[in-house]
């Protein structure tokens, strides 16, 4: 099985502009969850999509969103970029079993100048 | 609070030998679920492990073992005859609230592991 795949790998914006990244989960799998990680702040929960519906969110800004397709693919957007949002975007998808484990992908490199 | 606890920024070990990576969680959840991830210098998170907190054996996967204390909450991961491979972070998380559908993953601020020939 294919694992999880995030596109772009890496991305260099500047204040101001908007950013989306795409995340496609493993097959099969039907929830997706993003994360935001930092020096500073470390591994942060942003928010989790299941049947195309966010079923839970961290505590971030209404600048980040995102949504979830009806293949189970998931886009986040991050609009009105601030030199903090430079950080790796990672996306994992859950396992369909009682562990629901999370697999993630490669990540994006996002550098906000 | 902090809900996850990794005491150790960096560690040094031998290759071949043993070594444990500290963990400490808080939760009044009765049902939670904590992995380990390693993170290379590539970026991906690859998971190692996973104890739920209803297993009464401590889990292993191959040469990662997890030693879970619950009554100390505590869940440490210990890397058997290590290699050089194994040089890498390792990150300690948790879910609360299993089988709720909250899904999201609380990391600590994990560990450098180098691995030395």
């Amino acid at each position: 099985k294919a694992g999880v795949t995030q596109t772009p790998r890496y991305l260099i914006k500047t204040r101001g502009q908007q950013v989306t990244l795409s995340c496609s989960p493993i097959s099969g799998h039907r929830s997706v969850s993003w994360y935001q990680q930092t020096p500073g702040q470390g591994l942060q929960f942003l928010f989790e999509y299941f049947s195309e519906t966010q079923r839970n969110k961290g505590n971030f800004p209404g600048r980040f969103s995102g949504r979830q397709f009806s293949n189970s693919r998931s886009e986040m957007n991050v609009s009105t970029l601030e030199l903090g949002d430079s950080a790796l975007y990672l996306c994992a998808s859950n396992e369909r079993d009682h562990r629901e484990t999370q697999y993630f992908g490669p990540g994006t490199r996002l550098l906000v100048l | 609070a902090q809900k996850i606890t990794q005491t150790q920024p960096g560690m040094f070990v031998q290759e071949k030998e043993a070594v444990t990576l500290d963990c400490t969680y808080d939760t009044s959840d009765q049902s939670y679920g904590l992995f380990w991830y390693k993170q290379p210098s590539s970026g991906e998170m690859i998971f190692l492990i996973y104890q739920g907190s209803y297993d009464e054996q401590n889990a292993t996967e191959g040469r990662y073992s997890l030693n879970f204390q619950k009554a100390r909450k505590s869940a440490n991961l210990v890397i058997s005859a290590s290699q050089l491979g194994d040089s890498a972070m390792y990150f300690c998380a948790m879910r609360e609230g299993m089988g709720t559908g909250r899904r999201a993953l609380t990391f600590g601020s994990g560990t450098r592991l180098q691995v030395q020939p």
